[in-house]
């Protein structure tokens, strides 16, 4: 049972514009939400996250848009550039962030020149 | 800055091998992590560790076991290798249960 659905799986954005990737979960008691953010021969890079007490978080170009009730949460990279093609990874854990995380199965972004 | 260094960045085994994966973080982290990144699939946890000596499954533990002697250092083990565990694994770290975990570049194995 998938716990945290991520959509598109791919995603094509011309330089300059938005980029938006959406997750979905189902577990309430998921208390932390990360965006991770790789590179090709690289791990993962924690890029932002938020937790459910605000429902947006900006740092420089990233925000995060959550919705509690619906129980997702989006990541928005405006003016895109192409140094921001990667692959993105949301993610959710419970416990405080103790605890492992669940993933999503990954965006693979790419930023058109 | 965080370093959590995985000892190889390819490894070829055979099936039947008993393997070992090091993960080595340099931070005085409490909290240790082992996940599979597969296509498609996304990155999933094997295990985890909370302290020294302690050890909790993840959601796919099955075939693997670990092991935490020292608070620096998270060795993954695969008892006895099979094909279906080829896969990319990643090792990650984090200093307690609100700061965000860092990840190392992985390992990538074969099973032969």
């Amino acid at each position: 049972q998938q716990q945290v659905k991520q959509s598109p799986q791919s995603l094509i954005v011309q330089k300059g514009g938005i980029s938006i990737i959406n997750c979905a979960y189902e577990n309430t008691a998921f208390d932390y939400f990360p965006w991770y953010q790789q590179f090709p021969g690289k791990g993962p890079a924690l890029l932002i996250a938020i937790r459910p007490d605000v429902s947006e978080k900006k740092e420089g170009r990233f925000t995060i848009s959550f919705n509690k009730s619906a129980k997702q949460f989006s990541l928005h990279i405006m003016d895109s550039q192409p140094g921001d093609s990667a692959t993105y990874f949301c993610a959710a854990n419970s416990g405080g962030g103790a605890d492992g995380l669940t993933f999503g199965k990954g965006t693979h972004l790419i930023i058109q020149p | 800055d965080v370093k959590v260094t995985q000892s190889s960045r390819y490894l070829v085994k055979r099936t039947g091998e008993k393997v070992f994966l090091e993960c080595v973080q340099d931070m005085d982290h409490e909290n240790m992590f082992w996940y599979r990144q597969d296509p498609g699939l996304g990155l999933r946890l094997i295990y985890f560790s909370y302290d020294v000596k302690m050890k909790e499954k993840g959601d796919i533990p099955e075939g693997y076991s670990v092991s935490r002697e020292k608070k620096e250092r998270f060795s993954l083990i695969l008892e006895s290798a099979s094909t279906n565990q080829t896969s990319m694994y990643l090792c990650a770290s984090s200093r307690d249960r609100v700061q965000p975990q860092h990840f190392g570049d992985g390992t990538r194995l074969s099973i032969l």
